[in-house]
């Protein structure tokens, strides 16, 4: 059974359009992420919800809106698309926020914008 | 706000050597320090942590050591083998009262048969 899910899993789209990344979690968790991976394979964290609320969101452009329709599921959108958005996107759970516990990665999505 | 550093950026050895990455961390108050691995293509995976009350645990050819004093952990890998190429990340987690982790920029381990 896949634990964390996203799709699409590839993404190809051109400057100055509107795209969304869907997540899906099926292991309970009440805190989901949003992390970007660049080409250098650096790590940051986007945003992160706990229990459908906002928790953290870190210094990222409001062309990129979360939204967390319910505790198993958190979507990203992105608007007005630009050349540096390229990058893995990967979604992630973990239990509750206010505890010290393992970050489940989705597979990721890879967003080529040209 | 809590910083890590990690080194080396790229570490390549022949298969049978032992590997050693290292990180500090900026914020004393930060109390778990896990590390992950991601394959090419793949999703990071957490392989070993440690808490703060722990000075060192392993978990058969790997292991972690924390030193809280310096404030800085370290990630060995005994007797590499091909699969063990990856980047792998640490990461620190506690400082200012955030449960979010702050990612060092990872080290790429490069295995030689």
């Amino acid at each position: 059974d896949t634990a964390v899910s996203q799709t699409p899993k590839y993404l190809v789209t051109q400057m100055g359009n509107d795209k969304s990344i869907k997540c899906e979690q099926n292991l309970g968790h009440d805190t989901m992420y949003w992390y970007k991976q660049d080409s250098k394979k650096f790590l940051k964290i986007m945003f992160s919800y706990n229990n459908k609320e906002l928790i953290i969101n870190e210094t990222v452009p409001n062309r990129f809106s979360p939204k967390s329709p319910d505790k198993a599921h958190l979507n990203l959108h992105i608007n007005s698309l630009e050349l540096g958005d390229s990058a893995v996107y990967f979604c992630a759970s973990s239990l509750p926020y206010g505890s010290y516990n393992e970050q489940f990665f989705g597979p990721g999505t890879r967003l080529t914008v040209l | 706000g809590e910083n890590v550093e990690q080194h080396p950026s790229t570490l390549s050895v022949q298969e049978g050597d032992s590997a050693v990455i290292k990180c500090t961390y900026s914020d004393s108050a930060s109390n778990y320090f896990p590390w992950y691995k991601q394959e090419l293509g793949k999703r990071p995976q957490l392989i070993i942590d440690i808490r703060s009350n722990v000075g060192e645990k392993k978990d058969q050819r790997i292991a972690v050591t924390l030193n809280k004093t310096a404030k800085h952990f370290s990630l060995h890998i005994t007797e590499t083998q091909p699969e063990d190429s990856a980047v792998y990340f640490c990461a620190a987690i506690g400082g200012g009262g955030s449960y979010i982790p702050t990612f060092g920029r990872g080290t790429s381990l490069i295995v030689h048969p």
